[in-house]
């Protein structure tokens, strides 16, 4: 079982409609949880971390941690085409440590 | 803003050669990573630096090693290639926290 399982997808989503992307992870002891956007062949992009049991909204993107069932959980609103990629799930035990990634779920936004 | 800077971009190697890649942090950030991500595959975590010392060590194997210099640049040093360490390598760098900014990243391509 890996450390951080994501569903691989395909997820496909019309425009306009919430994405929704789920990760769950293994080690009670991580802190810290990342979600990176990555458009094919180019490199992972940041787009929201969350340390605090809870929701955090940044523009169109909501993070959701729950330590207690270790998940953790990206929405997406008002969806774009551009918004199309693979979303990589990341854990990490504390700061500055290495992150443990997920194998990530690719989403396609439908015009 | 700066961001990280990796060289080469692209690398094209023949078995058994050697190969360097170079990494150069966002400016202040005290840590850099290496990540190995084959096609198809995420990112797994190969070795860091902290102020220059290892902090911590992956999947890296023994052919492979690598340091970080005095200006915080970081280098790759693989020897005795071989066809499977074909990949994207990324060396994100973070200061005082977890949130890893990725570069480009080098495609080396092993034939």
């Amino acid at each position: 079982q890996k450390e951080v399982e994501q569903n691989s997808g395909p997820l496909s989503v019309p425009e306009g409609a919430i994405a929704s992307l789920n990760c769950t992870y293994s080690d009670r002891g991580s802190q810290s949880f990342f979600w990176y956007r990555q458009y094919s062949g180019k490199s992972p992009e940041l787009i929201m971390f969350i340390y605090s049991n809870g929701d955090k909204e940044d523009g169109r993107f909501t993070a959701q941690l729950n330590k207690a069932s270790q998940y953790v959980s990206l929405l997406i609103r008002d969806s774009q085409p551009s918004d199309s990629a693979t979303y990589l799930c990341a854990v990490s035990p504390q700061g500055n440590e290495k992150l443990t990634f997920g194998t990530g779920t690719r989403l396609t936004i439908i015009p | 803003a700066a961001g990280v800077i990796q060289s080469p971009r692209h690398l094209i190697k023949e078995k058994r050669e050697t190969a360097t890649l170079k990494c150069y942090p966002i400016p202040r950030h005290d840590t850099v990573y290496w990540y190995q991500q084959g096609p198809g595959q995420d990112p797994q975590f190969l070795i860091s630096f902290y102020e220059k010392m290892q902090s911590d060590k992956g999947s890296i194997p023994d052919r492979f090693s690598a340091q970080q210099f005095s200006d915080y640049h970081s280098e790759l040093n693989m020897s005795s290639l071989e066809l499977g360490d074909s990949a994207l390598y990324f060396c994100p760098s973070s200061f005082y926290s977890n949130e890893q900014f990725f570069g480009p990243g080098t495609r080396l391509t092993v034939l």
